[in-house]
């Protein structure tokens, strides 16, 4: 099985930078993915990463290692509207994702 | 606007009843998954369904079900609701692995 973690809740100040951080254990996987979801709105997608390494996309950014069981998220110049849930998952094969629980940012002026 | 199309948005029903939920993929997506939401819960994968066919289950119920049909919109089918049934239950859908998956908007569920 797979098990995923990230912490529930974090908070922020706007034009912050933030870093959400999410381990998993599982026994192999295809990529790692993170969506953004607003409170009863569909989870979007924001980024994928099947290497290790950073992936930059505007003010989000992803890094995985695989050998450290590890990814974050990064937010930078962050904007009252990315208070969300950030959601890690796993894609264990065959667009099967395996999410963790969330972690739900507050960003206060 | 993912593209993908879930109905009804809301249902009201009571326990013990059966409903079924639709989902239409995006044009040209072969992959369609469902997700159960309960409040302040994770997504729980429940099942996916590949050109018609199960490809992956999940944490899903001997009551739900589900299928595809050959034009490859997907039903997943709820019987006996309990209370606990009550949550967001989300369809996504790709064009095959290792894709991104879109998200429908979801269809709440609440068992009075």
């Amino acid at each position: 099985g797979q098990n995923i973690d990230q912490p529930t809740e974090m908070t922020a100040t706007e034009g912050a930078i933030v870093q959400i951080n999410c381990t998993y254990q599982t026994s192999g996987f295809n990529g790692l993915f993170w969506y953004q979801q607003h409170a009863g709105e569909a989870p979007t997608f924001l980024s994928y990463n099947v290497l290790d390494g950073l992936e930059e996309k505007g003010r989000f950014s992803s890094f995985l290692s695989r050998s450290k069981g590890y990814s974050y998220l990064l937010l930078k110049e962050l904007q009252m509207k990315d208070s969300a849930s950030y959601l890690c998952a796993l894609n264990t094969g065959f667009q099967k994702l395996v999410f963790g629980t969330g972690t739900r940012l507050l960003v206060s002026p | 606007d993912s593209g993908v199309t879930q109905t009804p948005k809301h249902l009201i029903t009571a326990t013990g009843q059966r409903v079924t939920l639709r989902c239409s993929p995006r044009s040209g997506d072969l992959s369609v998954y469902w997700y159960q939401q309960s409040l302040d819960q994770g997504l729980q994968f429940l099942i996916q369904y590949y050109n018609g066919e199960e490809r992956a289950k999940g944490n899903i119920l001997e009551r739900f079900s589900a299928q595809q049909f050959p034009d490859l919109h997907s039903e997943l089918n709820l019987s006996s609701l309990e209370l606990g049934d009550s949550a967001l239950y989300f369809c996504a859908s790709s064009v095959q692995g290792d894709t991104e998956a879109f998200f429908g908007q979801g269809t709440r569920l609440t068992v009075v």
